[in-house]
């Protein structure tokens, strides 16, 4: 069973403040994928790497940064984080076509 | 660039009666279309993933279809129970390992008749 896990499950984080969201996968998929969730516009890709120490834009990666120093990690960056950036993140991996999804991190930007 | 709409925003119905969602389409590549399933609290997880126009895929009661004439696809199920409540999404990638677009999700609530 391919095990994607995201941490942390939930953050509180502060308007102008650095937050970092943490993906690792042990399926040994060289693809993976932060997407970011909110009620009527589905799961919006932010985004992507199909390598190690290599990252590419998504669809809505304005605000966001990516870091994959590693096969198994993948982390989504909000240097300044805005009220706008409240929403569900979920980060996935893939080896061909089916994408597993970790569990999701719930994140408040008060 | 490639699009998913997805109109049914949420779908309330009895158990055991018959549910229906659709989703079109729109790319310049050859799609390989999907329905994901997420249920409360959890990622979502794949349902079904049709490759063939006008063939079927079926998984857990749940039937797909996929018209490319109208670059439509659909997911039914002829009687849906309580424990399919959850949101339904349809998908697309454009190629081998290509990031999916999802459609923008139908919330199923069954209700006990």
């Amino acid at each position: 069973e391919a095990a994607v896990t995201q941490s942390p499950r939930s953050k509180v984080a502060v308007t102008g403040g650095k937050v970092t969201l943490s993906c690792h996968q042990t399926n040994n998929h060289d693809y993976m994928y932060w997407y970011r969730q909110d009620t009527g516009h589905g799961l919006r890709l932010i985004h992507y790497s199909y390598v190690a120490d290599s990252t590419e834009k998504g669809d809505i990666p304005d605000g966001y940064k990516a870091s994959r120093p590693s096969q198994e990690n993948f982390s989504l960056i909000l240097e300044l984080a805005s009220l706008s950036q409240t929403a569900v993140y979920f980060c996935a991996s893939t080896g061909a076509e089916t994408l597993y999804f970790g569990s999701g991190t719930r994140l408040t930007v008060l | 660039g490639d699009s998913v709409i997805q109109m049914q925003g949420q779908v309330t119905l009895s158990e055991n009666d018959f549910l229906f969602i659709n989703c079109t389409y729109s790319t310049t590549g050859y799609p390989t279309l999907f329905w994901y399933v997420q249920y409360s609290g959890e990622g979502p997880q794949l349902l079904l993933q049709v490759t063939t126009a006008n063939n079927k895929g079926s998984s857990r009661g749940f039937e797909a279809t996929y018209d490319k004439g109208t670059t439509s696809f659909h997911l039914q199920k002829t009687s849906v129970q309580e424990i399919d409540s959850a949101v339904y999404y349809c998908a697309m990638s454009a190629g081998f390992a290509s990031a999916l677009t999802f459609g923008s999700g139908t919330k199923v609530i069954p209700c006990l008749p």
